[in-house]
């Protein structure tokens, strides 16, 4: 079964640092593009940014560039989305996703199954 | 950025009647090497990740019912439920694929009346 597991819930103060994963299994992880998708409660999705395991090709949306890193380790098949300081903005849950094509962005249609960051003094 | 925009933001529907979703986008999506539409749309219940429903903006992925079509070219989108059914009840996104950063519309929810 292709499918991509998350980790856990984190709460965590402003200012701490974080790395959440995605574990992609199923299918060849270096040839699928892995998005990041931010959701803040109540709203509506945003994208992050994208990689490309086999070579670590990384995109970000602007609106999170230098927020974020987003990285990969082919060797364990694991995608990382990752702060330095985390902000009480930046509560949401958190989604990574595959394309349903290989090397392509056509429509994410694996999605994980969310990573709820809590940021809170 | 491709800007999308949705409408409406929430619609009620009676059951077994039509549900119509349109999504606008701040510039072509349709790429005219291939004359392909870079835009899908997605179904998102409460609790749980999006759904892929429609890629190419006319694709229906496989086992999604075939109530669901999706229309459109260019610039402009429909996402159509033709017979709403109970379990339809989610929020409804467009999102375009065309170009970096990836973009989403705001989203659409959809009740029963």
């Amino acid at each position: 079964e292709v499918q991509l597991v998350q980790s856990g819930a984190e709460v965590k103060k402003p200012g701490e640092s974080l790395k959440i994963s995605c574990k992609g299994s199923g299918y060849s992880f270096t040839t699928y593009w892995i998005a990041w998708v931010r959701q803040m409660p109540g709203k509506g999705l945003e994208w992050m940014g994208i990689i490309y395991p086999g070579d670590s090709d990384t995109t970000y949306s602007p609106s999170f560039q230098g927020q974020v890193t987003i990285s990969a380790d082919k060797s364990i098949s694991t995608a990382y989305l990752q702060w330095s300081s985390l902000k009480a903005s930046d509560t949401a849950m958190y989604y990574c996703a595959r394309p349903r094509a290989a090397g392509g962005h056509d429509g994410f249609d694996i999605w994980g199954q969310g990573t709820m960051v809590t940021v809170s003094s | 950025d491709i800007v999308m925009t949705q409408s409406p933001d929430s619609l009620a529907v009676s059951l077994g009647e039509r549900a119509t979703i349109n999504c606008k986008s701040s510039q072509t999506v349709l790429y005219t090497s291939n004359n392909k539409n870079y835009l899908t749309w997605y179904q998102q219940k409460p609790g749980q990740p999006p759904k892929l429903l429609i890629y190419w903006a006319s694709t229906r992925v496989s086992g999604v019912p075939d109530r669901f079509s999706g229309s459109g070219s260019g610039t402009d989108f429909t996402l159509t439920i033709s017979s709403l059914q109970a379990e339809d009840v989610a929020v409804y996104y467009c999102q375009q694929y065309y170009s970096t950063p990836l973009t989403f519309g705001g989203g659409t929810k959809v009740e029963i009346k």
